[in-house]
């Protein structure tokens, strides 16, 4: 098993353009989150889908849109991206009401 | 919002040295989790703790739940160049889609 795979590893953006991230995972989860990571700021959730279907708002939503394309499949897409976005970028999923969560390996976004 | 106090943030020590790093709050939690972070990669879950005064050790860490369940802490024995890394701890309540997480303590182990 794969676990959760992120795609892509790196990405460079200039300012105003869009992008999507993707996720993915194999492990039959129904709950799948997004999370950014800041130097000295731990890990903050933009937005995290409790089961297929459904989507919620997480602590940091603002410019940033998900999908939850089907059981497996969790995209991340900024519309217009801006520095303060430059992050990385973690997936991660669950069991439904689990409390811990399986991360992928980041995506590692610079916003120029 | 729950906020998680780790503490040190930053803690470089000798091969072999003993170390307790900490997680405060001021709310209660109904669980508390553990990961550790290798540079370039996601954190992988080390432990869950539950009960109040709970305590679990896996291999030469030992993980403790305050009593009242607002605080937790990690000590490592004899560390090794392989415990290097970010060790985050992150806690849940009812909402099990927000669990809060700490800012993390880096932690070098020198050969």
């Amino acid at each position: 098993n794969a676990g959760v795979t992120q795609t892509p590893k790196f990405q460079v953006l200039k300012t105003g353009q869009s992008m999507t991230l993707q996720c993915a995972q194999d492990m039959n989860h129904n709950s799948m989150y997004w999370y950014r990571q800041d130097p000295g700021m731990g890990l903050r959730l933009i937005y995290y889908s409790a089961s297929e279907g459904t989507t919620d708002k997480g602590e940091v939503p603002n410019g940033y849109n998900v999908s939850r394309l089907n059981k497996r499949e969790f995209s991340l897409r900024l519309e217009s991206a801006a520095p303060s976005q430059t992050s990385v970028y973690f997936c991660a999923s669950s069991e439904l009401g689990a409390v811990y969560r399986y991360f992928g390996p980041g995506t590692r976004l610079t916003v120029l | 919002t729950q906020l998680l106090e780790q503490s040190p943030q930053f803690l470089s020590i000798q091969e072999g040295e003993n170390l307790t790093v900490y997680c405060n709050s001021s709310s209660v939690f109904s669980s508390l989790q553990w990961y550790r972070q290798e540079p370039g990669e996601g954190p992988v879950l080390l432990v869950t703790v539950v009960t109040g005064g709970e305590v679990k050790k896996l291999k030469r860490l030992t993980f403790q739940f305050g009593d009242a369940r607002k605080d937790s802490s990690l000590h490592i024995t004899a560390a090794q160049p392989g415990d290097t890394g970010l060790y985050l701890c992150a806690a849940t309540n009812t909402n099990a889609g927000k669990s809060t997480f700490g800012d993390g303590t880096t932690l070098t182990v020198k050969p």
